[in-house]
């Protein structure tokens, strides 16, 4: 069984700095894809980035990118020139096995002051 | 193009009553999730739709919770006699295709049971 751990329940920063948010996963899977979600208010989740395990480069997506260490099992998330609509809390997820469900982290709270 | 929906938002049910949620997934898109997220347990997994077959029924935590999807589009998730630690916001997410594609959530649905 995938496990993912996000080890900040809440992080903040101020407006228009870096933010790096943790995740760790544990998998015996050797295909497997990674996620950021971000589920503001709102209720809705959505898609951060994706990063599939078998791609060594890092995926970015405009202020949004990813430092993924295979070995280590880490894939953190980096907002660079944080906006106040970053403000949500932010869910890492492993999808893989045979039917790729979505294994999720318990969320970090991100806040972002102005 | 349009997104997942769900309906209804948010439903306010007695305990051991019967209650169907609903979710119409992406055009096109064959697989569909639900997933179920509450304070204490966080997000977790539900049920597994592949057109509409469901060959993982895992994460269903009793057999008062079904689901099916028919002309492998909607799908409803029925909740019989229900108590009130069912009580949370239930996620549907749709899928292209199963391996490692993205899922695209639903704005959820949130039953409160009293």
């Amino acid at each position: 069984a995938q496990t993912v751990t996000q080890s900040q329940p809440e992080m903040s920063v101020q407006e228009a700095e870096t933010v790096t948010l943790s995740c760790t996963y544990d998998t015996s899977e050797n295909n497997y894809y990674l996620f950021w979600y971000k589920q503001p208010p709102s209720r809705q989740m959505i898609l951060v980035i994706r990063q599939e395990a078998y791609k060594q480069q890092n995926a970015t997506e405009n202020r949004f990118s990813v430092n993924f260490q295979k070995a280590a099992k880490s894939f953190s998330l980096k907002i660079s020139d944080s906006q106040l609509g970053d403000t949500a809390m932010y869910f890492c997820a492993f999808s893989g096995g045979s039917n790729y469900k979505l294994t999720f982290g318990k969320g970090t709270l991100l806040t972002v002051n102005p | 193009g349009a997104g997942v929906s769900q309906s209804p938002s948010n439903k306010v049910t007695e305990k051991g009553k019967d209650v169907e949620l609903r979710c119409d997934p992406i055009s096109g898109h064959t697989a569909l999730y639900w997933y179920r997220q509450s304070l204490g347990q966080g997000l977790e997994f539900l049920i597994y739709f592949q057109g509409n077959s469901a060959p993982d029924k895992s994460g269903l935590p009793s057999d008062r919770f079904s689901a099916e999807r028919t002309g492998g589009s909607v799908s409803t998730l029925t909740i019989q006699r229900t108590q009130q630690e069912d009580s949370a916001v239930y996620l549907c997410a749709s899928s292209a295709a199963v391996t490692g594609y993205e899922q695209y959530f639903g704005p959820g649905t949130r039953l409160t049971v009293t």
